[in-house]
């Protein structure tokens, strides 16, 4: 079946740092991405969200890169603190289908050193 | 967390017992879900409801039952039939049915049995 993955569980930077994490999806139907963010025993947190029709959108301190050629998705997040230490994964939606259900990815671990 | 709240934070069970985790939303969604959440995993989707009075199973619904009779209100029933239900548990819930409107989560529930 179609799959939404990560290239890397865990990424270490230092404060201040820039992050890229990754996410390679399988389902080139899929027409609406979005990045959560899950600290430690809490619920995930929308982040930021991209369409098909979009190649790159920023928030604050985030960006999101959609390549649709190669299926591949990135979350960016510019001088990474301490405080953006979470699990990060991305999410796709597809186009089609009554229900609209969302496939997830196992999430990247990143830790921000001080 | 937003307006979806899930209760308890934690919950410890006996083997042999039924438990019921709480979902309430108070965003006017029309759709809620529920996921499972087990380490080094993506969240896996066990029921889901559209509408009041109607849902459907998930990919692991085995084990679990659920009930939409109030719009913000969504419990999941974890049974005796679930053979493995450490995890934690997270409800989610969308502005519009059969759309792909953002899902927002709530806290979560951690389930261990004893």
């Amino acid at each position: 079946g179609e799959s939404v993955g990560l290239h890397l569980p865990t990424l270490s930077v230092q404060e201040g740092d820039n992050s890229i994490i990754n996410c390679a999806y399988s389902n080139s139907a899929s027409d609406y991405f979005i990045w959560y963010k899950q600290e430690s025993g809490k619920g995930p947190q929308f982040i930021i969200d991209i369409r098909s029709n979009m190649d790159k959108r920023q928030g604050q301190r985030v960006t999101v890169l959609l390549n649709k050629t190669v299926k591949h998705l990135s979350l960016q997040i510019a001088a990474t603190q301490p405080g953006d230490s979470a699990v990060y994964f991305c999410a796709e939606n597809p186009a089609s289908g009554g229900s609209y259900i969302p496939t997830f990815g196992r999430g990247t671990s990143l830790i921000v050193h001080p | 967390d937003g307006g979806i709240t899930q209760s308890p934070k934690y919950l410890f069970r006996k083997e042999g017992q039924n438990v019921t985790l709480s979902c309430e939303q108070n965003l006017n969604h029309d759709a809620m879900y529920w996921y499972r959440q087990d380490p080094g995993q993506g969240l896996r989707l066990i029921y889901y409801s559209q509408i009041v009075n109607d849902f459907q199973k998930g990919d692991i619904a085995e084990g679990y039952s659920v009930s939409r009779e109030k719009k913000e209100s969504f419990p999941l029933t974890v049974t005796s039939a679930q053979k493995n239900p450490t995890a934690f548990y997270l409800c989610a819930s969308r502005p519009r049915a059969g759309t792909t409107d953002t899902q927002y989560f709530g806290p979560g529930t951690r389930l261990t049995v004893l």
